[in-house]
């Protein structure tokens, strides 16, 4: 079965570095999507992003950060200068379609950020 | 506000024993409702979903859940559980008529299965 897959699986970087997170989704997927998980708390959804462009955005999704899908495959998350804050479990997903009536997410395995 | 609350952080059951992971929600109608599990160091992955008609429905690796209107909730069953089960569930909600596939989850509960 296809596999939404995420690079790298654990990454460690200091306060105010940027970060790029790689994810590949499922190849025939329309639609992409950026989640995380601080420690002990809820999935959070950050920004979703279809036919080029962030279709919708939390309020957690600020100026610090922005997606691209840089070519036919991959799709990025980039926190430009990090803050311990944003230390998480970040999950890449995709679907098909945009509703989850019909179109369910799979995720990723995810890319755990820690910001020293 | 749309918001999910699963009580229960941490659960230990034994093998065979039968199980329930409570999930309620908030929300002004009824949402789409979803249970994920992540295994370690795997993704989320879709154990079942609902969306209308029948309250009880049936997913896989043999679990199923209860929409009940009138509690707002949607808690996991299974019989009997065996030790591959162990891992962290979440319950989630999706808005009908949402523009994209936006879920709203809950913090998550951890099931251990002792032999």
């Amino acid at each position: 079965e296809p596999e939404v897959t995420q690079t790298p699986s654990h990454q460690v970087t200091q306060m105010g570095q940027e970060v790029i997170l790689r994810c590949v989704p499922i190849s025939n997927h329309l639609y992409f999507y950026w989640y995380r998980q601080i420690l002990g708390q809820k999935v959070e959804f950050l920004v979703s992003f279809y036919n080029n462009e962030i279709s919708e955005k939390s309020e957690i999704f600020d100026d610090q950060f922005s997606v691209e899908r840089p070519d036919g495959s991959n799709f990025t998350l980039k926190i430009r200068s990090t803050k311990l804050e944003d230390s998480a479990m970040y999950f890449c997903a995709s679907s098909y379609g945009g509703s989850s009536y019909n179109s369910p997410l799979h995720f990723g395995n995810g890319t755990r950020l820690t910001v020293t | 506000a749309q918001s999910v609350t699963q009580p229960d952080i941490h659960i230990t059951v034994s093998e065979g024993a039968s199980l329930e992971l409570r999930c309620n929600y908030s929300y002004g109608a009824t949402p789409y409702l979803f249970w994920y599990v992540q295994s370690p160091g795997q993704g989320l992955q879709l154990l079942l979903k609902y969306f209308s008609g029948d309250t009880l429905v049936q997913g896989i690796k043999g679990f199923e859940a209860e929409f009940k209107r009138s509690q707002s909730s949607f808690n996991l069953r299974k019989p009997s559980v065996h030790w591959s089960d162990a891992a962290e569930y979440f319950c989630a909600v999706g808005a009908r008529g949402g523009a994209t596939n936006k879920l709203i989850f809950g913090t998550g509960t951890l099931l251990a299965v002792q032999p």
